[in-house]
């Protein structure tokens, strides 16, 4: 999963409450990525970041937040308004954003409702 | 708009047979595509992609995709299958702005003893 970390591995919320999920790399990447993961329908993009200071949403945003303060790390908060939040949650990272280049991805985070 | 499709939910070969993982495409413009292989509760790891040139590409693991463009697939393949092969295969492209993935939703794989 090299140079990409996600924590915790495992993650318990009640109801109700918001969680934020870590994620860190040390490749110097400049794009980030938080993908969300349901058994059957593959990966679904949540929010990307091209550079810092900077993201935008991707396909399902909705009860979701981020934040991209330093270029090593872009954490993810799910947030109470978040429906159905329980699912395997992954980071990745590339160089660039760009359609040359591929991801690395991070050991993911499960999320568990309550 | 961008999409794949893998048509198998589950492949299932012995070891030391060759192995063929479907994918197909629909793209506006070139198609940069991509393998990655997730074992159990874990992330997904890199395999290969296909940006030009060569319509055989060799990947890691002994792993090879064969690029066809008049049939719009990018199948994996590999010559020999081992027991470890065994996991969860994804195939993706590029959304047009570059600025994603979009993946089918996979193809499990299991080779028997």
């Amino acid at each position: 999963d090299g140079g990409i970390t996600q924590s915790p591995k495992y993650l318990f919320r009640k109801e109700g409450q918001n969680v934020t999920l870590s994620c860190e790399q040390n490749l110097n990447h400049d794009a980030m990525y938080w993908y969300r993961q349901d058994p059957g329908q593959g990966l679904r993009l949540i929010y990307y970041s091209q550079i810092v200071n900077d993201f935008q949403k991707g396909d399902i945003a909705e009860g979701y937040s981020v934040s991209r303060e330093k270029k090593e790390s872009f954490p993810l908060t799910v947030t109470s308004a978040q429906k159905n939040p329980t699912a395997f949650y992954l980071c990745a990272s590339s160089m660039t954003s760009g359609q040359y280049n591929e991801q690395f991805f991070g050991p993911g985070t499960r999320l568990t409702v309550l | 708009a961008q999409s794949v499709a893998q048509p198998e939910d589950q492949v299932n070969v012995a070891e030391g047979n060759p192995l063929t993982v479907k994918c197909t495409y629909s793209v506006s413009g070139n198609p940069y595509l991509f393998w990655y292989v997730q074992y159990p509760n874990r992330g997904l790891q890199f395999l290969l992609k296909y940006i030009t040139g060569d319509n055989l590409v060799k990947g890691s693991y002994g792993f090879e995709a064969e690029f066809n463009k008049s049939q719009t697939s990018f199948h994996l393949k590999k010559p020999s299958a081992l027991v470890s092969d065994s996991a969860l295969y994804f195939c993706a492209v590029h959304n047009q702005a570059g600025t994603a993935l979009i993946f089918g939703k996979g193809t499990t794989l299991s080779v028997s003893s």
